[in-house]
């Protein structure tokens, strides 16, 4: 089973409109991470938030926040007010069992913004 | 604060070449990371270290890869002979161990690699 599922393969925005990125997750794991990242076309990989599993509140850094629902496994990544430079690919990520450090990624959605 | 840094960002090379990819993490941090990327298999967890000491290889596709780590501020992933199935985009990450906001792991820019 996927841990990680990005089910939106890509997507088009207007500008200015928010967007929400769909992530769902698997694990059994009590204590983990959830981690957004953010790829141009540039290719590099940007860190954009992280929300822990023990959160009450959900994650927000700027426009980015992240809608936590921890019944449902889900850990969507909400961008307000898109901009032409939002354009790129997302990934989600989790980490489980903070002892472990490896990070899984899921297979990421294209987000294009339509000026 | 400089980020991670990858050298080179771009590799062309032949089939049978060696191919030596390095890394410098960010300063002080603990624990370093390769990872590849591909179309088919996305974003894959090769190796990693912590305070230099290689942890978990079990994503190291076969015996033709190694990787090093000699110091606290440098690291070297190895192909040797390279292969065509072995292009791909290999990143580096870096973290340091605390329990806030800084476990998060920040990437290199990442090194494109072309084996012919």
């Amino acid at each position: 089973a996927q841990k990680i599922t990005q089910t939106q393969p890509g997507m088009f925005v207007q500008e200015k409109e928010a967007v929400t990125l769909d992530c769902t997750y698997d694990t059994s794991d009590q204590s983990y991470g959830l981690f957004w990242y953010k790829q141009p076309s540039s290719g590099e990989m940007i860190f954009l938030i992280y929300q822990g599993s023990y959160d009450e509140q959900n994650a927000t850094e700027g426009r980015y926040s992240l809608n936590f629902q921890k019944a449902r496994k889900s850990a969507n990544l909400v961008i307000s007010a898109s901009q032409l430079g939002d354009s790129a690919m997302y990934f989600c990520a989790m980490r489980e069992n903070f002892g472990n450090e490896k990070l899984t990624f899921g297979t990421g959605t294209r987000l294009t913004i339509i000026p | 604060d400089a980020g991670v840094i990858q050298s080179p960002r771009h590799e062309v090379t032949e089939m049978g070449q060696e191919v030596t990819l390095r890394c410098k993490p960010i300063s002080g941090h603990d624990y370093l990371f390769w990872y590849r990327q591909t179309m088919m298999r996305g974003l894959e967890l090769l190796i990693y270290f912590n305070n230099n000491v290689p942890i978990d290889d079990s994503g190291m596709p076969e015996d033709r890869f190694s990787a090093k780590m000699p110091n606290a501020s440098f690291s070297t992933l190895k192909i040797q002979p390279s292969e065509p199935r072995d292009s791909a985009v290999y990143f580096c990450a870096s973290r340091l161990r605390d329990r806030g906001i800084t476990d998060t792991q920040y990437f290199g820019p990442g090194t494109r690699l072309t084996v012919l």
